[in-house]
Formats: C-alpha cells, sequence, structure tokens
C-alpha cells in the first residue's frame, strides 16, 4: 500500500525558502512508471499543480510555468523520499501543499496529508 | 485565471444527477488523459476518474467519465448528502510542459 507522509515548517517569513519533504512508502522514487508530483491550494482558490520529477534513464524535471525559476525539486534515492523548494517567498505562497503521485497516466492516485505552510511577517 | 474552465456551482437534490463539464483546448484535453477529483475540505483530494472514464478500484459507478474532443464531464448519479465537496478536472497541457487543474465546482447536494 502506497503512503505518502509530508513534513517540514508550517511558518515562514517573506523572503525565506519553504522546504517540505514527502517520504514514500510501498513505491520508490525511482520508478520508471510514476512520476512525483507537487500541489498546492491557496486559502479560498482552487488546486495549482507546481512541478514533478521522475526517473527515465535520469532524472527528470517539469515545473509550473508561474513557479520557474523559483522552484526546484530533488529526489532522495537513499531515504525514498522527494522535496520541494520554493525560494523567495510572499505571502501569496500561503497555502496548503500537497505532494501525490501519478502512476502511469492513471492520475494523482495517492497523496499526502497536506501541509498548511503560512507567509506571514 | 484556469487554463481548464468549469462552472463554479453545481447543485441538485439527493438522488438526483448532476453532470461537471470542463473544457480545454487541443494542448491540454484534446490530446491527453483527464483526471477528476474529489476534495472534501480538511483532506487530500481524491481520485474519482483517470483517463478520462476509467474509475480506480473503490469508487463507486456512481461516479462517471467521459470526453469529447477538447471538453470533458464528470456525472454524478443517485446524488448523496456525503458527495457534497469541490470537484476538480486535472490534466497535461502539452503546450508549457506543465499539469493544469481546473479552477473546481463546488457541489451542493438541496
Amino acid at each position: 500500500q502506497v503512503q505518502l507522509q509530508q513534513s517540514g515548517p508550517g511558518l515562514l517569513k517573506p523572503s525565506q525558502t519553504l522546504s517540505l519533504t514527502c517520504a514514500i512508502s510501498g513505491d520508490s522514487v525511482s520508478t520508471n512508471i510514476g512520476a512525483w508530483n507537487w500541489i498546492r491550494q491557496s486559502p479560498s482558490k482552487g488546486l495549482e499543480w507546481l512541478g514533478r520529477t521522475y526517473y527515465r534513464s535520469r532524472w527528470r524535471f517539469d515545473y509550473a510555468v508561474s513557479m520557474r525559476g523559483r522552484m526546484s525539486i530533488n529526489s532522495d534515492t537513499s531515504k525514498n523520499q522527494f522535496s520541494l523548494q520554493v525560494n523567495s517567498v510572499t505571502p501569496e505562497d500561503t497555502a496548503i501543499y500537497y505532494c501525490a503521485r501519478n502512476y502511469v497516466d492513471r492520475g494523482l492516485d495517492h497523496w499526502g496529508q497536506g501541509t498548511l505552510v503560512t507567509v506571514s511577517s | 485565471q484556469s487554463v481548464l474552465t468549469q462552472p463554479p456551482s453545481v447543485s441538485a437534490a439527493p438522488g438526483q444527477k448532476v453532470i461537471i463539464s470542463c473544457s480545454g483546448s487541443s494542448s491540454t484535453i484534446g490530446n491527453n488523459h483527464v483526471s477528476w477529483y474529489q476534495h472534501l475540505p480538511g483532506t487530500a483530494p481524491k481520485l474519482l476518474i483517470y483517463d478520462s472514464n476509467k474509475r480506480p478500484s473503490g469508487i463507486p459507478d456512481r461516479f462517471s467519465g467521459s470526453k469529447s474532443g477538447t471538453s470533458a464531464t464528470l456525472d454524478i448519479t443517485g446524488l448523496q448528502t456525503g458527495d457534497e465537496a469541490d470537484y476538480y478536472c486535472g490534466t497535461w497541457d502539452s503546450s508549457v510542459l506543465a499539469g493544469v487543474f481546473g479552477g473546481g465546482t463546488k457541489l451542493t447536494v438541496l
């Protein structure tokens, strides 16, 4: 059974770096038939896809247009986890952040529990 | 403004049927798989439909999906009060190489 467990700080000040980790059990971060995603939901807004990483002979990354240059995703095969970093956060980055697995082309079938990140001075 | 367009809200009585639409383009729905998610406050979104019309195990057949051209729909029959939630469509945007979601539709079961 696949489970995703998120961890990371929930309160940041503007200009700091947001860092979240998603630990995987029941699957491998280096699977060649899945992808590992980050999604967020800002207050009173809808879901926003942020980016993903996956392994196909080498590590590959895709990022939302709005996040390119400010965001990175990394994988750690020794700990079977992947992480999100967002630089220079502002209050507009306040949201619930989720990690999720995309298995083949079968949608985002497993999700982390969500982490509320608040950016406030 | 979302790349995929959904109605902000729909409503119907218990036992009735609703249809939630999701409109995109040739670079999104037109050439990629569509998924649908149910999102209840305080919980993680739940996958209802993938590949436009397939249900993961455990999802009742009251939920069904379809796709035609650059649009997709989610049908929910036999509405229950527990179906009250936000529903999102999602797919890939081949023009910018990024995932996209619709703006979400709030379902009210009257």
